[in-house]
């Protein structure tokens, strides 16, 4: 069966950095998506990363390693407002989104 | 630009009855998406849509119905609600299958005592 894994829940300090990792085992692999959901809200797109290596967006890094099924989104500088939930999915060879359970990450002062 | 609008935000239901989530987005997306969200849980496919007059079953179909009749609207529909129906419902577009990300609506949280 096809399996996303991610640490349920995570505590890092504001001002700090956090990785989040995501394992996967899918059939095929057509790309791999980060969203950032706040309680209550809706799932907002991060990044999204198709080949090898990584991806820089300002405060946020996601990397990729298909050999591996391996992902992770690296946050820098962290703020009160970066808890959230962080949801990993991968589109498998028919194009369809598989989604982990996402990590909840708390973040303290 | 209003992006993806879903309606009701709550609702409660009693075992037995029917009720239509409406969803609709102005960004002339082709592929529209259901999703229902439980606790520790990934979130799930029920239906989706690569255009108008097109519907596909996703990952948990069963108990709900789908149509979409104009490229906005794609609304979901359940039939005789159940308990294990009680979840968070997410209506998503995205402009091409590959490569883009989904646009959600705020999301329905449906209960059914």
């Amino acid at each position: 069966g096809q399996n996303i894994d991610q640490p349920t829940e995570m505590t890092a300090t504001e001002g700090a950095i956090v990785q989040i990792n995501c394992t996967y085992q899918t059939s095929g692999f057509n790309g791999l998506f980060w969203y950032q959901q706040h309680a209550g809200e809706a799932p907002t797109f991060l990044s999204y990363n198709v080949l090898d290596g990584l991806e820089e967006k300002g405060r946020f890094s996601s990397f990729l390693s298909r050999s591996k099924g391996y992902s992770y989104l690296l946050l820098k500088e962290l703020q009160m407002k970066d808890s959230a939930s962080y949801l990993c999915a991968v589109m498998d060879s028919n194009y369809q989104l598989i989604w982990g359970a996402g990590t909840k990450l708390i973040i303290k002062p | 630009n209003a992006g993806v609008t879903q309606t009701p935000k709550f609702r409660i239901l009693k075992i037995g009855q029917s009720m239509t989530l409406q969803c609709t987005q102005d960004m002339n997306h082709n592929y529209m998406y259901w999703y229902r969200q439980d606790p520790g849980m990934g979130l799930k496919l029920i239906y989706y849509s690569v255009g108008a007059g097109i519907t596909d079953k996703g990952e948990v179909p069963n108990g709900y119905n789908v149509s979409r009749s104009t490229t906005e609207d794609f609304p979901l529909r359940l039939e005789l609600a159940a308990p294990s129906q009680t979840s968070v419902y997410f209506c998503a577009s995205s402009y091409q299958k590959e490569g883009s990300p989904l646009h959600f609506g705020n999301g329905t949280r449906l209960t059914v005592t």
